[in-house]
């Protein structure tokens, strides 16, 4: 069955090391993105990509990057880890093109600490 | 700035009874409302998805409506049951440069007790 993974499920990290976080979806979806969600907040965008060389700087994009160079991986990069990165990070895909609001399908979720 | 409101944060329940859920919002131009469940330790799933010229959308036990006019969404559950406990995140999307960008709610944290 196609479905949307993440990795690792858990890190610990030390404050400015460079994290990379894995998402890779074997639906062939155009869009991908990532989310962090934080107690007291809702699920807020950091970075999208609606295909392959595509990014895009979401809500929350300082201190991150990502790269898309085929269709089902997006990897989201820390590249010098803050205290205040320590979250859950989610990576979603979606059918269609940019302009459609067919059904985003969560990943399981990374749950990062940075000491 | 867009932003949903979600009412109340939390709330707890006996199973077999109803409970409504609420959610503000202020995005605009608005496209669709979602309404997701997220299990502990797992990702959200969609629940329904309503556009601007839809009030109502039920499925299986949970219904949504929808007034666009006053900005306001609802989530009925009915009978709920043990496996309901999760929370409820309404999720509002608005059209900005030719793509749908999603507002997210902080969620509703219910619990259905035995």
């Amino acid at each position: 069955d196609a479905e949307i993974t993440q990795s690792p499920r858990h890190k610990i990290t030390e404050t400015g090391r460079q994290v990379t976080l894995a998402c890779h979806q074997t639906w062939n979806h155009n869009n991908m993105f990532w989310y962090r969600q934080d107690l007291g907040h809702g699920l807020r965008l950091i970075h999208y990509s609606y295909g392959v060389h595509d990014t895009n700087k979401g809500e929350v994009s300082d201190g991150y990057s990502v790269s898309r160079s085929n269709t089902e991986d997006l990897p989201l990069t820390l590249e010098s880890a803050a205290s205040s990165q320590t979250s859950v990070y989610f990576c979603a895909s979606r059918a269609g093109g940019p302009s459609s609001y067919n059904e985003q399908f969560f990943g399981p979720g990374t749950r990062l600490t940075v000491l | 700035k867009n932003q949903v409101e979600q009412s109340p944060q939390s709330l707890i329940i006996l199973e077999g009874k109803n409970c409504t859920l609420q959610c503000n919002y202020t995005v605009s131009p608005f496209s669709n409302l979602r309404w997701y469940k997220q299990d502990t330790g797992r990702g959200p799933v969609s629940l329904t998805i309503m556009t601007f010229s839809e009030n109502t959308k039920s499925n299986r036990r949970y219904t949504a409506t929808l007034d666009a006019d006053t900005k306001q969404s609802s989530l009925h559950i009915t009978a709920s049951q043990l496996s309901d406990s999760a929370s409820y995140i309404c999720v509002v999307s608005g059209l900005s440069g030719g793509s749908y960008i999603p507002t997210f709610g902080r969620g509703t944290s219910l619990i259905v007790h035995p």
